[in-house]
């Protein structure tokens, strides 16, 4: 068991441009979040799966954001036409799921976006 | 909507004092709560999680508790030690969904 990891840990890039973010959770983690989080403040809920259905999802993920996860394995996280303000940490979780201890979020490092 | 508030947002406190970090929240129908560490520029560490039938958790120096009808969370720390020195979040999930609403955080500082 290696944690979640999260790739790329940094990411440059210029306004207008699509990136793409990837989060492998733990092995047989069934529920996988994804947040951003800014300086100063809390992780902001962005989406939630539970396998590979995508069941909650922020009215902060504009339709610029999509997120998926094929196979119900690792997921991902795509921003086209990055503006300045999507300049953030990306923060993937998961958990095991089934209720009492087994929610507990194992996040990964995160990967910092600058938008130029 | 849940809110998530955390107090004080910052706090400095001398080598083996114990201290108390407090979490509230504005909707009662909670699913659990979670508090984590988070050290600078990486991401979370799980701490504590408390069920919505629980009033408290312990593990180590750490005790957690819930009052769910007040909307209060608190963390308490024993014989606090400068590698405790983080900023540490408390974050709800509602019932009825997985969306997890985190505070703001609590930074603390432990002097050697």
């Amino acid at each position: 068991d290696t944690g979640v990891s999260q790739d790329p840990r940094h990411k440059i890039t210029k306004r207008g441009q699509n990136v793409t973010f990837r989060c492998d959770p733990i092995s047989e983690h069934n529920r996988l979040y994804w947040y951003r989080q800014t300086l100063g403040q809390g992780p902001e809920f962005l989406t939630y799966f539970q396998n590979e259905a995508q069941l909650e999802k922020s009215r902060l993920l504009s339709d610029r954001f999509s997120a998926e996860r094929p196979k119900g394995s690792f997921s991902t996280l795509e921003i086209q036409r990055t503006e300045q303000g999507d300049s953030a940490m990306y923060l993937c979780a998961s958990s095991l799921g089934g209720g009492a201890l087994r929610e507990t979020q194992y996040f990964g490092p995160g990967t910092r976006l600058l938008v130029l | 909507k849940q809110e998530v508030t955390q107090i004080p947002a910052a706090l400095s406190v001398p080598e083996g004092e114990n201290l108390v970090l407090n979490c509230s929240f504005t909707d009662s129908a909670i699913y659990n709560l979670q508090w984590f560490r988070q050290d600078p520029g990486k991401g979370l560490t799980s701490l504590l999680l408390i069920q919505s039938s629980q009033r408290e958790q312990t593990s180590g120096r750490l005790n957690a508790s819930l009052d769910k009808s007040s909307g209060r969370s608190t963390l308490y720390i024993a014989a606090s030690q400068p590698g405790d020195s983080a900023t540490y979040l408390c974050a709800v999930v509602n019932t009825g969904g997985f969306k997890t609403i985190f505070g703001a955080g609590t930074r603390l500082f432990v002097k050697a």
